[in-house]
């Protein structure tokens, strides 16, 4: 079956350190995404593509970059981790149409000490 | 820019209750809204959307919700609550152009007592 995963699961890290969450899915989607969940937020967008070698900024982009090399994998990086990127992280991705739903992973709990 | 609104942090229902988790929605043109359910440390999981047609869409584990369009709400509805619907749930919504990303609203949490 088809799935999206994101590692590590839980990731503990330092201030000022460099963090890389991957996100890889087999169901050939094109367009991937990046959130972040936090208290009383909800789930908010950080960056998305819709294809290979394409990328967008959401609304909270600042301090996290991506690439995407493939089809399959979405890396966010956090160039130098900060606590208030303490949160719980969120890979999708959806099929090309607007009013297809996205397909979630099971989310990276990362903690900024 | 599109925004969701889920105007309830919380909502308690009695097991075999009808339940309502209400969401609002602006959006230029028309939308495509979504409803997703989270369980405890997972990821969300799809629920049902609305993208034209019936006001009343069917979804999974007897959920439906009903589009209005007048009011821009869609409220997901349960007929009959299981403690087992115990949940955090979201609403987002898609513009029907423009960015291929949803929106989500902050989440309602949702408690059936037994």
């Amino acid at each position: 079956d088809a799935e999206i995963t994101q590692s590590p699961r839980h990731k503990i890290t330092e201030t000022g350190r460099q963090v890389t969450l991957a996100c890889h899915q087999t169901w050939n989607h094109n367009n991937m995404f990046w959130y972040r969940q936090d208290l009383g937020h909800g789930l908010r967008l950080i960056h998305y593509s819709y294809g290979v070698q394409d990328t967008n900024k959401g609304e909270v982009s600042d301090g996290y970059s991506v690439s995407r090399s493939n089809t399959e994998d979405l890396p966010l990086t956090l160039e130098s981790a900060a606590s208030s990127q303490t949160s719980v992280y969120f890979c999708a991705s959806s099929e090309d149409s607007l009013n297809t739903e996205a397909f979630f992973g099971q989310g990276t709990r990362l903690t900024v000490v | 820019a599109q925004s969701v609104a889920q105007p309830e942090d919380q909502v308690n229902v009695a097991e075999g209750n009808p339940l309502t988790v209400k969401c609002t929605y602006s959006v230029s043109g028309n939308p495509y809204l979504f409803w997703y359910v989270q369980y405890p440390n997972r990821g969300l999981q799809f629920l049902l959307k609305y993208i034209t047609g019936d006001n009343l869409v069917k979804g999974s584990y007897g959920f439906e919700a009903e589009f209005n369009k007048s009011q821009t709400s869609f409220h997901l509805k349960k007929p009959s609550a299981l403690v087992s619907d115990s949940a955090l749930y979201f609403c987002a919504v898609n513009p029907s152009t423009g960015r291929r990303a949803l929106t989500f609203g902050s989440g309602t949490r949702l408690q059936v007592q037994p």
